[in-house]
């Protein structure tokens, strides 16, 4: 199937953890984000990769760091893990140019204790 | 101000009735506009897309853009009780850093039998 996958899908760990989410999509596309959405279920952009170079990076903490081996993957790493951050991380994928329609993945619901 | 605005609902209307999910965007010159479907637990789901003015139906989902009064919207005819979900707005700016979508923060929508 043609898609955008992540992995894991939950993620359970405690405070000052580190941990990483993968991603991948096989849909051929250049250009791949993460996204958090919160409790409240508002959905915002994190970081953006377009040929493996990354395009946007919004305001997030260093304990963040996104890494694309190449641009059918994208990877995140969070360091030092807070309450503050558990969420739902959405990878999502699109061609650069044209009307530029993302297609998100199944997303990775993420708790920290 | 907000730059993509949506009423959060609940909207209800019943079965085989016209949902009507309306949008408003602050930039005037925002290019693209898409509207995704997310399901309770589930990632967003692209619908429609829409790029110029006036309408564009496929099947019961009809998306309307009118640049003029920044403002857009989605009609979902037919209304089913399957179509019961929370439907985000999303813009992207022309000129902005490539893809990046702006997001509203959902109008969920109950459909009862």
């Amino acid at each position: 199937d043609t898609a955008v996958s992540q992995t894991p899908k939950y993620l359970v760990t405690q405070m000052g953890n580190d941990k990483s989410i993968k991603c991948e999509q096989n849909l051929g596309h250049d250009t791949m984000y993460w996204y958090k959405q919160d409790s409240k279920k508002f959905l915002k952009i994190m970081f953006s990769y377009n040929n493996k170079e990354l395009i946007i990076n919004e305001t997030v903490p260093n304990r963040f760091s996104p890494k694309s081996p190449d641009k059918a993957h994208l990877n995140l790493h969070i360091n030092s893990l807070e309450l503050g951050d558990s969420a739902v991380y959405f990878c999502a994928s699109s061609f650069r140019g044209g009307g530029n329609e993302q297609y998100f993945g199944p997303g990775t619901r993420l708790t920290v204790t | 101000q907000k730059e993509v605005e949506q009423n959060s609902g609940p909207l209800s209307v019943p079965e085989g009735a016209i949902a009507s999910l309306n949008c408003t965007y602050s930039d005037r010159v925002s290019q693209s506009f898409f509207w995704y479907r997310q399901y309770s637990g589930k990632s967003p789901e692209l619908i429609m897309s829409i790029y110029s003015n006036g309408d564009k139906e496929d099947g019961r989902f009809t998306a309307q853009l009118n640049k003029a009064s920044q403002y857009v919207s989605l009609l979902i005819r037919d209304s089913q009780p399957s179509d019961s979900a929370t439907y985000l707005c999303a813009v992207k700016k022309r000129g902005s850093t490539l893809g990046r979508l702006y997001f509203g923060r959902g109008t969920q929508l109950t459909v009862w039998p």
